[in-house]
């Protein structure tokens, strides 16, 4: 496809179990970044990927949450042992080559933690 | 002080009404800046770019003020499809921070 496409789309889980969340960036693009929204509220950057660089992990809330990108494509976002404060949505975004271009987003990954 | 911080509102206008959202951030060295729009339970697309001599794109103009730190855009003749929530956004050098946003209403 042409855009950013992530999954799943719906993500109901139980507190304490594991999350693993997917995007797929749009061909060629090299920065992705990863936030998260809580209903009615804005979005929190998470964690932002540029090329071979090491990540900028300055957002992550907790060592619960990790990401990685393999090839400089795929990105997932896990979450361990889910807490009910974890439920938001989850959205990625790329670009096509770093923090002053336009961010193309994916229709994001509503997590809930029952 | 919070990285970005913008005016939550609501701002509830009439068509054809004038309105200006102001932005404000923390980090002086930060170099580029975005306005984004975002629709209810919709992902946010970007609606201009801010330059330093300010910019405009029809009916919305966006300026930036470096030396208070903020930035701010104009929305001219507001019609019923601007309705949505407002993202300021600006590269704080190691990531594109979002504001929280804010919300404007256009009633008929």
């Amino acid at each position: 496809g042409a855009g950013v496409s992530q999954s799943p789309s719906n993500k109901v889980t139980e507190k304490g179990k594991d999350v693993e969340l997917r995007c797929d960036p749009i061909s060629g693009h090299t920065a992705l970044y990863w936030y998260r929204q809580s209903l009615g509220q804005g979005l929190e950057f998470l964690i932002y990927f540029q090329g071979n660089s090491a990540p900028d992990k300055s957002g992550l809330p907790s060592d619960r949450f990790s990401a990685e990108r393999t090839g400089g494509s795929v990105s997932t976002l896990t979450i361990q042992r889910t807490q009910q404060e974890d439920s938001a949505v989850y959205l990625c975004a790329s670009s096509r080559t770093g923090k002053d271009e336009k961010l193309f987003f994916g229709s994001g990954t509503q997590l809930s933690v029952l | 002080r919070k990285e970005v911080e913008q005016d939550p509102g609501p701002f509830n206008v009439p068509e054809g009404a004038t309105v200006a959202f102001n932005c404000t951030y923390s980090n002086s060295a930060s170099q580029s800046f975005f306005w984004y729009r975002q629709d209810c339970r919709k992902e946010p697309k970007l609606l201009m770019s801010v330059y330093s001599s300010g910019n405009e794109d029809g009916r919305f103009t966006a300026q930036l003020n470096r030396a208070s730190q903020y930035i701010s855009l104009l929305i001219r003749d507001s019609k019923l499809s601007d309705s949505a929530t407002y993202l300021c956004v600006v590269n704080m050098g190691t990531a594109l921070i979002f504001g929280k946003g804010t919300t404007l209403s256009v009633s008929s």
